[in-house]
C-alpha cells in the first residue's frame, strides 16, 4: 500500500527567507508525485508535479521540488518566501499501477507560517 | 471555464438530519472525486466515479453515506442521519485524464458542514 509522510506539521519561516517542506513517500511501483498548495478557506490549487524525465519540477509562484527515487522523498522548496505563501501545502502521491484511475494519497498537510 | 462548483459552501444542521452536497465537475471532465478534510484525519477520499459510475468507494465511512453521479455535470454526497462527528469540509475534485501524464484533480471551494 502507498503511503505520503509529511515530516512537519508546521513550519514556521520569516519573510525573504528559505524554507523546505518535506515529504517521504512509499510504494511499490512507479508513482506520480504531487504538491497542492491550500489558501485559508479554499480549495486545493496544484503547484507543480513529477511524472518522469528531470528531477528537478519547477511549479508555480516560485516553487520548486526535486524527486529523489534513493529516498523516496520529493521535498518541496523555495529560496524567498513571502507572507502571501502562507497556506497548507499537501505532499500527494499517485499509483501508476493504479489503472489509471487518477486517484491520490494525500500527506497529512504542513502549515506554513510566514512571519514578517 | 468556472471551475468545479460545490454547493453549499456552509451547512449548519442538527444531529438526525439529512444533509445533501452538491458538485458540479468541470466541463469535459470524466472522473469525480469527494474528499472530506478533517483536523484529525487529514484528507480523505471517500469514493470517486470515472464516466458516472463508482470505481472505490472504500473510503465512505459507513452506510450513512452515499453518493451519486446521475450524469457527467452533476453529483451529490447524502448523509442520512447526520452525525456531529461527520462535521467537516468536503470537497469535490475533478479531472479529464486519471492516471494519465497529464493528470491534474481540480477542487472547488468546499462545504463546510457543521453538525450540531
Amino acid at each position: 500500500a502507498q503511503s505520503v509522510t509529511q515530516l512537519d506539521s508546521q513550519v514556521p519561516v520569516f519573510e525573504e527567507a528559505p524554507v523546505e517542506l518535506r515529504c517521504n513517500y512509499s510504494s511499490s511501483v512507479s508513482v506520480y508525485l504531487f504538491w497542492y498548495v491550500q489558501y485559508p478557506n479554499q480549495g486545493l490549487q496544484l503547484l507543480l508535479k513529477y511524472l518522469s524525465g528531470s528531477t528537478l519540477v519547477k511549479g508555480i509562484n516560485g516553487f520548486e521540488a526535486e524527486f529523489n527515487k534513493s529516498q523516496t522523498s520529493f521535498h518541496l522548496r523555495k529560496p524567498s518566501v513571502h507572507i502571501s505563501d502562507t497556506a497548507e501545502y499537501f505532499c500527494a502521491v499517485s499509483d501508476e499501477g493504479s489503472g489509471n484511475t487518477g486517484k491520490l494519497i494525500f500527506g497529512q498537510g504542513t502549515t506554513l507560517q510566514v512571519k514578517p | 471555464d468556472a471551475g468545479v462548483i460545490q454547493s453549499p459552501r456552509h451547512e449548519v444542521t442538527e444531529m438526525g438530519q439529512e444533509v445533501t452536497l452538491r458538485c458540479k465537475p468541470i466541463s469535459g471532465h470524466n472522473s469525480l472525486f469527494w474528499y472530506r478534510q478533517t483536523m484529525m484525519r487529514g484528507l480523505e477520499l471517500l469514493i470517486y466515479f470515472n464516466n458516472n459510475v463508482p470505481i472505490d468507494d472504500s473510503g465512505m465511512p459507513e452506510d450513512r453515506f452515499s453518493a451519486k453521479m446521475p450524469n457527467a455535470s452533476f453529483s451529490t454526497l447524502k448523509i442520512q442521519p447526520s452525525e456531529p462527528r461527520d462535521s467537516a469540509v468536503y470537497f469535490c475534485a475533478s479531472t479529464s485524464h486519471p492516471g494519465a501524464s497529464t493528470d491534474t484533480q481540480y477542487f472547488g471551494p468546499g462545504t463546510r458542514l457543521t453538525v450540531l
